[in-house]
């Protein structure tokens, strides 16, 4: 049982460069996160879904794009990179409700550097 | 606005000593209460919740927090601290019920140092 898979888990990109970070889970969970870390600012939650086909705004969206085509992928895009995007990236995946089962799983993270 | 506050950013405590760790949180509708735990260089590792009932909620590796909702806090505790509980501490909320957004919005963190 994978859990949630970040796949690349280290890049280096150029100003202006593009890419997609993808994010897999096999538990079956309609709620996935994009988050970033950085020193001294905690988790940011970039965008989120709450189910497939469905993508909202979290605290930083800006420069960030997102799509969930499928329940078990959630896709996040970079379209023209910049060195203040050089961050750790995190995704997250939960159920929506249960008693038991509403806690996040996490991906080992993503380290982006934009030069 | 949904938020969770974490007043202190780093927490020093001897090694068989008592810990806490204070968080306070703000929602619209219901919260959804969580502690997570992040060690150099890895993901989060998820602690404990709170989510209905009895407001002490026990945990992983001996933690536990209390939830307090009229004072919107949710604390985590452990009665005696060991050296390999240093790591980065992360309180979270879920704002749940009618109208919810259902965001996950993390504090800023909270450093535990044990000294041995």
């Amino acid at each position: 049982n994978a859990g949630v898979t970040q796949t690349p888990k280290f890049r280096v990109l150029k100003t202006g460069q593009s890419m997609t970070l993808l994010c897999a889970q096999d538990m079956n969970h309609e709620y996935m996160y994009w988050y970033r870390q950085d020193p001294g600012m905690g988790l940011r939650l970039i965008h989120y879904s709450v189910g497939e086909g469905t993508t909202a705004k979290g605290e930083v969206p800006d420069g960030y794009n997102v799509s969930r085509l499928k329940k078990q992928n959630f896709l996040l895009g970079l379209e023209s990179a910049a060195p203040s995007q050089t961050s750790v990236y995190f995704c997250a995946s939960s159920y929506s409700r249960g008693l038991m089962n509403t806690e996040a799983f996490f991906g080992q993270g993503t380290r982006l550097t934009v030069v | 606005a949904q938020s969770v506050a974490q007043p202190e950013d780093q927490v020093n405590v001897a090694e068989g000593n008592p810990l806490t760790v204070k968080c306070t949180y703000s929602v619209s509708g219901n919260p959804y209460l969580f502690w997570y735990v992040q060690y150099p260089n890895r993901g989060l590792q998820f602690l404990l919740k709170y989510i209905t009932g009895d407001n002490l909620v026990k945990g992983s590796y001996g933690f536990e927090a209390e939830f307090n909702k009229s004072q919107t806090s949710f604390h985590l505790k452990k009665p005696s601290a060991l050296v390999s509980d240093s790591a980065l501490y992360f309180c979270a909320v879920r704002d749940v019920g009618g109208g919810a957004t259902n965001k996950l919005i993390f504090g800023t963190g909270t450093l535990l140092a044990v000294q041995p």
